[in-house]
C-alpha cells in the first residue's frame, strides 16, 4: 500500500530562519507523482508543487525549494528566510491510481509550521 | 472567478440526524472528491466521482453517501450511521483523473455533532 510519512508534527522557528519539512513515501509503482500543499488557517488547501518520479531535479521557486531523492524515497521542502505568512500546515501527498482508473491522493499527516516574529 | 464553494462553513447537528454538505465548482472539472480531516491527521478520502452519475467509495465511505447529478455539484450526506462525524470536510476537484493532475480544494465545512 502507498504511504506518506511526515515525521515532524510541529515546527516552530523565528522569522528569517530557514526550515525544512521532511516527507518520506512508500510505493511499489515505478511511475508516480508527489505533491505539496499548504493549508493556511482559513482551511483551504493550496497547491504548491508537483513532481513526477522521473524528474529528480531540485526545484526552486522564490524562497521555496524542493529536494526529491528517489534513493531515499524523500521529497523534502525548504523555506528560506521564513516569514510569518508561511505559518500553516503543510501536507505532502502521493498520487496513485485506483482500480477504477481514477487518481487518489494519499496524504501525510501534515506538519504544522509556526513562524514567530 | 473560478473555484470551489462549500456551504455552510460551520454546521451543527444533533445525534441521529442526517446532514448534507454542499460542494459546487465552476472550473468545468470532471473529477470531484470528498475528504475528511481530523485534528493532527492528514486528509482521508471518503468518496470520489470521475464523471456525472458515477462515483466510487474511498477509504472511509461508511456512514456517508453522495450523488453526482450535475457536473458542477457533488453533495455529501453524513448519515446517522456515521459513528464519529465531527470533523472538517473538504471538497476538491481536478480537471481529469490522471495521477498527474493537481486537485483544487474548497474552503471546507466544519461539522460538529452536539
Amino acid at each position: 500500500a502507498q504511504k506518506v510519512t511526515q515525521a515532524q508534527t510541529e515546527i516552530s522557528v523565528v522569522e528569517k530562519e530557514d526550515v525544512t519539512l521532511d516527507c518520506v513515501y512508500e510505493t511499489r509503482d515505478t511511475t508516480y507523482y508527489l505533491f505539496w500543499y499548504k493549508q493556511p488557517p482559513s482551511g483551504e488547501l493550496v497547491f504548491l508543487i508537483r513532481r513526477n518520479s522521473f524528474d529528480e531535479q531540485n526545484e526552486i521557486s522564490g524562497r521555496y525549494s524542493w529536494n526529491f531523492q528517489k534513493s531515499t524515497s524523500s521529497f523534502n521542502f525548504t523555506i528560506t528566510a521564513s516569514q510569518v505568512v508561511d505559518s500553516a500546515v503543510y501536507f505532502c501527498a502521493l498520487s496513485e491510481v485506483s482500480i477504477q482508473g481514477a487518481q487518489k491522493l494519499v496524504f501525510g499527516q501534515g506538519t504544522r509550521l509556526t513562524i514567530n516574529p | 472567478d473560478g473555484g470551489i464553494t462549500q456551504s455552510p462553513k460551520y454546521l451543527f447537528r444533533k445525534e441521529g440526524q442526517n446532514v448534507t454538505l454542499s460542494c459546487e465548482q465552476n472550473l468545468n472539472h470532471d473529477a470531484m472528491y470528498w475528504y475528511r480531516q481530523d485534528p493532527g491527521q492528514g486528509l482521508r478520502l471518503i468518496y470520489y466521482s470521475q464523471i456525472v452519475n458515477d462515483f466510487q467509495k474511498g477509504d472511509i465511505a461508511e456512514g456517508y453517501s453522495v450523488s453526482r447529478e450535475k457536473k458542477e455539484s457533488f453533495p455529501l450526506t453524513v448519515t446517522s450511521a456515521q459513528k464519529n462525524p465531527t470533523a472538517f470536510y473538504l471538497c476538491a476537484s481536478s480537471i481529469g483523473t490522471s495521477p498527474y493532475n493537481e486537485q483544487f480544494f474548497g474552503p471546507g465545512t466544519r461539522l460538529t455533532v452536539l
